[in-house]
């Protein structure tokens, strides 16, 4: 089976400032992550993925996310955000068929 | 190209009627997907298609929601005798298939069961 972690439900930060979203997961299967944003009355958008290869992921809008297997972590970071990233961001693993998500992080950036 | 469509955008139902969903995936998607997001609950899956058929129907929360998929393309989701809890955004995706593949999502359909 498959679960993911969202440790925080909403995350404040001041424009321009770093930001790590965090994610543990834990899987019975081949590992793949994802990243989705949500904007505003908007529908799932894909940020960045993890199937293999180098762990530091690099996605859109100038977000990146680490695999750690150790730690079964995927924390989402962006080392200067923009209020334009206001959204929920939702971590996803893939299990045999679909993707189980966390909960969901909300991003707040103000001026 | 189009991306994934979903109608109605908006449905308000009363208590006990049954309502459909619909789903139009991208082109050549042979995957398809449902997933419901409601407050608290965060993103559930309900049902997954490849082709026409679905092998894994493990998220439909009760025998009153059904879905089926024709011609490997259009989905419809039907929920029947809805009910309060009912009330959330009915999200669909698709995808090229395979593990790592991106699922796709369409801006979903706000269901208000009153």
């Amino acid at each position: 089976a498959q679960s993911v972690t969202q440790l925080d439900s909403q995350v404040p930060v001041f424009e321009e400032a770093p930001v790590e979203l965090r994610c543990n997961y834990s899987s019975s299967v081949s590992v793949y992550l994802f990243w989705y944003v949500q904007y505003p009355n908007q529908g799932l958008q894909l940020l960045l993925k993890y199937l293999s290869g180098s762990t530091l992921v690099k996605g859109i809008n100038g977000f990146e996310a680490e695999f750690n297997k150790s730690q079964t972590s995927f924390h989402l970071r962006k080392p200067s955000v923009h209020i334009s990233d206001t959204a929920e961001y939702f971590c996803a693993v893939r299990g045999y068929s679909t993707l189980t998500f966390g909960k969901g992080t909300m991003l707040l950036v103000s001026p | 190209g189009a991306g994934v469509s979903q109608s109605p955008s908006n449905k308000v139902t009363e208590k006990g009627k049954d309502v459909e969903l619909r789903c139009d995936p991208i082109s050549g998607h042979t995957a398809l997907y449902w997933y419901r997001q409601s407050l608290g609950q965060g993103l559930e899956f309900l049902i997954y298609f490849q082709g026409n058929s679905a092998p894994d129907k493990s998220g439909l929360p009760s025998d009153r929601f059904s879905a089926e998929r024709t011609g490997g393309s259009v989905s419809t989701l039907t929920i029947q005798r809805t009910q309060q809890e009912d009330s959330a955004v009915y999200l669909c995706a698709s995808s090229l298939g395979g593990q790592g593949a991106e699922q796709y999502f369409g801006p979903g359909t706000r269901l208000t069961v009153t």
